[in-house]
């Protein structure tokens, strides 16, 4: 149980491009997930907490109209990164909120390329 | 910010136990503490957390230290699969409270 599941596993796109990743938690609902970015040898970096039927809070110094996030319903959210460019390159992992102790269920990331 | 301090990397022997550990000074008396890793580019997986009572499962021992400012993460017998990052997390359960990682400490199993 508690599976989380990230759609793509990988994307390559053009600087300029608008990129959309879903987070989907497939056999328990979540009222609550979050986005987060790693870049290459650092640690997890807590971007967004989506919370479903309301807006995201976003974390100091992420802007909130280049990562889109919407929680629409209670096992998907998705983050869209608006006109990407290549600092924005990076790998991105969401988890959902749920079990007995609210634990964080963690997808396995999405490694975004901005060419 | 991350509330939690670990070592920055360390070895253990195939089969023998890993002791990760894990300072967290300023940890407040509703505040958990949770272990997750995360093997290269993956998600983090959960192994365990704990208040202020020792806890086993499965996977690893959290032995917490009776002022909670300080836990070690036990793996019994570790294994080249168990090399990874291992994050030591201070949070309060109950709330939609976020996860604020730290850098880890990278665990090489040798064999």
């Amino acid at each position: 149980g508690a599976v989380v599941s990230q759609h793509p596993s990988w994307v390559i796109c053009k600087s300029g491009t608008s990129v959309k990743i879903e987070c989907r938690s497939l056999d328990f609902q979540a009222t609550t997930m979050f986005w987060y970015r790693q870049f290459p040898k650092q640690s997890l970096m807590l971007m967004a907490t989506s919370n479903e039927g309301s807006k995201a809070t976003y974390e100091q110094g992420v802007e909130k109209d280049k990562f889109l996030i919407n929680h629409a319903s209670l096992t998907l959210s998705t983050l869209t990164v608006t006109s990407a460019h290549p600092e924005d390159s990076s790998f991105y992992i969401c988890s959902a909120e749920g079990g007995p102790y609210n634990e964080q269920f963690f997808g396995p990331g999405t490694r975004l390329t901005v060419l | 910010d991350a509330k939690t301090t670990q070592p920055t990397s360390m070895d253990c022997a195939e089969g023998r136990a890993a002791n990760l550990p894990c300072n967290h000074s300023t940890i407040s008396g509703n505040e958990y503490v949770y272990w997750y890793r995360q093997i290269h580019s993956q998600g983090p997986q959960y192994i365990i957390h704990g208040l202020k009572n020792n806890e086993t499962n499965e996977m690893a021992s959290l032995i917490i230290t009776e002022d909670r400012k300080s836990s070690t993460l036990i793996l019994p017998h570790a294994t080249l699969r168990d090399t990874a990052v291992y994050y030591c997390i201070v949070r309060v359960v109950g709330a939609a409270n976020q996860f604020y990682f730290g850098t880890g400490t990278s665990l090489t199993v040798i064999p």
